[in-house]
């Protein structure tokens, strides 16, 4: 069955960087677009961004652009989010998820990790 | 960007329907998504492409979308059908995915 296993969080200082694995099991992982969402704490969902199957597409929110980059190591199944200059902001479970549709974007998410918290605070 | 609007809440008696909305500009010439989410749980895609349901999601949820509102329904509600229900789509102008703010359902 498919699953999607995400890790590294933790708390973080404003300013500093963290690194959240995903590991993934179950499926054709270098077939599949792949996502971050987040949810803060008490508040709804948030697309965070996107890579394509060979990683040669890369895809950020207007609120992460120039701080965060996503990455994928299709040899061990694992997708990566690499978060800079983190701010209180970006305090949140951080989700990865696979896109519903092989190969290409079908806009939706079919699966979804179990989440990692992130706690920026000083 | 591309704005949903979803009601905050919607309170429904075990066997009854639950009606939640999805409002959008022109919301139905765009394919919409619904994720279920249970406390401390992530969540669950339960309807994708306006109707179509995933396998294992119960025919009790079913999906409309027309002109600037989609709707997602759940017939015959069970007290396990408690949870906040969010809609979602993919936004071509400023390619981004985008979700709306969510409804709390509440069996009574």
């Amino acid at each position: 069955q498919v699953q999607l296993v995400e890790s590294g969080g933790g708390v973080g200082q404003p300013g500093r960087s963290l690194r959240l694995p995903c590991k993934a099991s179950g499926f054709t992982f270098r077939n599949y677009v792949l996502h971050w969402v987040r949810q803060a704490p008490g508040k709804g969902l948030e697309w965070v961004s996107s890579i394509s199957p060979d990683g040669n597409k890369k895809f950020f929110a207007l609120f992460v652009r120039g701080r965060f980059t996503i990455s994928r190591d299709n040899s061990n199944d694992t997708l990566f989010l690499h978060m800079n200059n983190l701010r209180p902001e970006d305090t949140a479970i951080y989700y990865c998820a696979r896109d519903g549709d092989i190969y290409g974007s079908g806009g939706y998410f079919d699966y979804w990790g179990q989440g990692t918290l992130v706690t920026v605070s000083s | 960007s591309y704005v949903l609007t979803q009601p905050p809440s919607v309170s429904v008696a075990p066997g009854q329907t639950a009606k939640m909305t999805c409002g959008g500009h022109n919301i139905g010439g765009k394919s919409v998504h619904w994720y279920q989410q249970r406390p401390g749980q992530a969540p669950v895609l339960v309807v994708f492409d306006d109707r179509d349901r995933p396998s294992g999601i119960p025919e009790r949820f079913s999906g409309s979308n027309s002109g600037n509102t989609a709707t997602l329904t759940i017939s015959r509600v069970e007290a396990g059908d408690e949870a906040d229900y969010y809609c979602q789509v993919w936004d071509s102008v400023s390619d981004d995915y985008v979700f709306g703010s969510g409804t709390k359902v509440t069996v009574l």
